[in-house]
């Protein structure tokens, strides 16, 4: 099973700011197979990122995805103040279908 | 526009039974799967099993096998995720969501979730 590891566990940020935000997976995946999604309090995840690097419908242009291999990249070029949420990465595994999210990373102000 | 739209918030005992729903509409619900995604108090999210609205193919995460059963009607485009017997430890905040297919491998809609609190 694939194990996702995300760091760093909480990043403070000013608006205006870039963010790095890392996912690292157990052993070599294709990169088709991670996403990543945003979460705010009391609101469900919703999808940023497909294949590593696609965005997803209506998502912000300061947003992109990057990586390959073990490891993958969420940056938000400049942080808008509703960018302060929880990022979760995700993988899908095909033997057997499985998908695992990493432990997420708190963006704070 | 698509939309994926949960039952409303339960509060059980433990031992009871419970079964939850997930409502697909602006799309064609028998074409895609959804998926159920589990997250405890303050935790994070746990993927719990996917079924294709088509033809109920369902798979779980080894963690939720023989503990729930994911099912769908697709006559009302409505999916389910059931309990026999709750415990205390179900108590969390349960998501469906739908897959996006295509080759996205990933979630592109989600419910507003559904909080399930199990009292002892």
């Amino acid at each position: 099973e694939i194990m996702l590891t995300q760091s760093p566990g909480s990043l403070s940020l000013s608006p205006g700011e870039r963010a790095t935000l890392s996912c690292r997976a157990s052993q070599s995946v294709f990169s088709t197979y991670v996403a990543w999604y945003q979460q705010k309090p009391g609101q469900a995840p919703r999808l940023l990122i497909y294949g590593a690097s696609n965005r997803a419908t209506d998502i912000p242009d300061r947003f992109s995805g990057s990586g390959s291999g073990t490891d993958f990249t969420l940056t938000i070029s400049r942080l808008e103040p509703e960018d302060f949420a929880v990022y979760y990465c995700q993988h899908y595994g095909s033997s057997p279908p499985m998908y695992t999210f990493g432990l997420g990373t708190k963006l704070e102000i | 526009e698509v939309q994926v739209v949960q039952s409303g918030a339960e509060v059980k005992k433990a031992g009871e039974p419970l079964k939850i729903s997930c409502e697909g509409s602006g799309y064609r619900f028998g074409s895609y799967w959804i998926g159920w995604v589990r997250q405890m108090p303050g935790k994070g999210l746990e993927w719990m099993g996917i079924i294709y609205a088509g033809d109920s193919d369902t798979t779980y995460s080894p963690s939720f096998q023989g503990q729930v059963t994911i099912s769908v009607d697709k006559s009302t485009n409505i999916a389910y995720l059931q309990w026999s017997s709750l415990k205390a430890s179900d108590t969390a905040i349960y998501y469906c969501a739908r897959h996006g297919g295509g080759g996205t491998y990933s979630f592109d809609h989600w419910g507003q979730g559904t909080l399930v609190t199990v009292s002892s």
